[in-house]
């Protein structure tokens, strides 16, 4: 199972919106709603901020937003602020029941 | 509120077996639809998963680490367990737990703060 897609680093300026994409095949984010974006500060355990393509859990700001298309998810970040600059990391289910990270993204607000 | 925390030893001799524990505080590991999971981060790198076990007993785990890596449960004191065999310095890692929610589609909603584990080259 290879590991998802997604670019090496974004970047933005405060109030700017950034999308980090992140792609698999039809065995994973193609193939199932359960793709999940995790926020990692490092020295800290990661943060779930959004899960089943699109939903946000409980206390997630809403400027988190996620979607998908075929077999491409994307997080998209509206209204960067300078907490946002942080590692992002997608997930998902696979067709062999097991779960798959991406490469991770380093968003840089400038 | 549902709290994990790794414990273990933090460096491990070449070819010998690494092995973490998991203690879950706030809820109990043998209810519910969770998969209580273990992922790793090597330095400088991004995240791996390891594998999981369900709240059942079922396990699965990372096709690159099949035959290495063994995950248990202990209901009874609320831990589960990763055993990773023959080690190499290429598994020095913060290592995670994790639990990840069947209604969550699979998302990691909790998380330990992660242990360093170093293997010497």
């Amino acid at each position: 199972q290879s590991a998802l897609t997604q670019p090496a680093s974004v970047s933005g300026s405060p109030g700017q919106s950034v999308t980090i994409s992140c792609s698999g095949t039809a065995t994973d984010v193609g193939g199932y709603n359960y793709v999940s974006w995790y926020q990692h500060h490092p020295g800290t355990a990661p943060k779930l901020i959004i899960y089943q393509v699109n939903s946000r859990p409980s206390g997630v700001s809403n400027r988190f937003s996620g979607s998908k298309s075929g077999n491409t998810a994307s997080l998209t970040i509206s209204g960067l602020q300078a907490e946002d600059e942080a590692y992002y990391y997608c997930s998902s289910y696979t067709s062999s029941s097991i779960s798959v990270f991406g490469g991770g993204t380093k968003l840089t607000v400038l | 509120q549902v709290q994990l925390q790794e414990s273990g030893p933090g460096l491990v001799k070449p070819s010998q077996t690494l092995s973490l524990t998991c203690t879950v505080f706030g809820g109990s590991i043998g209810r519910g639809d969770y998969y209580w999971s273990w992922i790793r981060q090597p330095p400088g790198k991004g995240l791996e998963w390891i594998g999981y076990t369900y709240y059942s007993g079922s396990t699965y785990y990372n096709p690159s680490l099949l035959g290495r890596v063994s995950i248990s449960m202990d209901t009874s004191d609320n831990q589960f367990f990763l055993k990773l065999n023959s080690v190499t310095a290429a598994d020095t890692a913060v290592y995670f737990c994790a639990r990840a929610a069947g209604w969550y589609g699979k998302a990691f909603d909790y998380w330990g703060p992660g242990a360093l584990v170093t293997v010497p080259s």
